[in-house]
């Protein structure tokens, strides 16, 4: 079955950095577009970022642009964060979350998300 | 960026209601609109996707419709495993946005 897990999460100064990874399982990563979204303590849901399946499109929310980097390993089956000069307000769940449609340019729908991570931005 | 404004934030209901979600897009989205359920300390879980089409193992009772700028999720028989939060998309533009969410909760 389809899996996605997360790590790297945990608790760093403000002004430093963190790079997040998911693991995936059960489809072939490299036919799927990827996709980064967060959720603050107590608040909705909002997309981060977007790697197209063959890792030539990239996309980032206003929020995190000039500071995240999405990437992905089809070799490891695995798709990173790295985040940099991290603010307060980038505290929140990470969760990674997979295209449904395959060898799409998109946009779509998130088929299947991970468990999430919780990052905390905090001196 | 395309706004998103979910109706009502809360809906206190009781098990059997029929329950209907209303999403409303700042712009027309044509079906490019999927509702997503959310229970406390999980992932968001896909539900349904281009309006109405359901993804496989959801059960039946949860229902789509809608086009351009207003949509609905309807549950027409609540069920005690359906409380949660639930989270409108739209995925026409390459700025995925969602709308604040709904959380349904027993009266």
């Amino acid at each position: 079955q389809v899996q996605l897990v997360e790590s790297g999460g945990g608790v760093v100064q403000p002004g430093g950095s963190l790079r997040l990874s998911c693991e995936v399982s059960g489809f072939t990563f490299s036919d799927y577009a990827m996709h980064w979204v967060r959720q603050a303590p107590g608040k909705g849901l909002e997309w981060v970022a977007v790697i197209s399946f063959d890792g030539r499109s990239k996309n980032y929310a206003e929020s995190v642009k000039g500071r995240f980097t999405i990437s992905r390993d089809s070799s490891k089956n695995t798709l990173s964060l790295q985040m940099n000069s991290l603010r307060d307000e980038d505290t929140a769940v990470y969760y990674c979350a997979r295209d449904g449609v395959g060898f799409s340019y998109g946009p779509n729908y998130f088929e299947y998300w991970g468990q999430g991570n919780l990052v905390t931005v905090s001196s | 960026d395309i706004q998103m404004t979910q109706s009502p934030s809360t809906l206190s209901v009781s098990v059997g209601d029929r329950v209907t979600i209303t999403c409303r897009a700042s712009q027309t989205i044509s079906t490019w609109l999927a509702w997503y359920q959310q229970k406390p300390g999980k992932a968001p879980k896909l539900l349904i996707y281009k309006v109405s089409s359901l993804q496989s193992g959801v059960p039946s009772r949860f229902s789509g419709s809608g086009s351009g700028t207003e949509f609905t999720l309807t549950i027409s028989s609540l069920q005690p495993d359906d409380l949660a939060t639930y989270y409108c998309q739209q995925y026409k533009s390459y700025s995925w946005t969602f709308g604040q969410g709904t959380k349904v909760e027993i009266k």
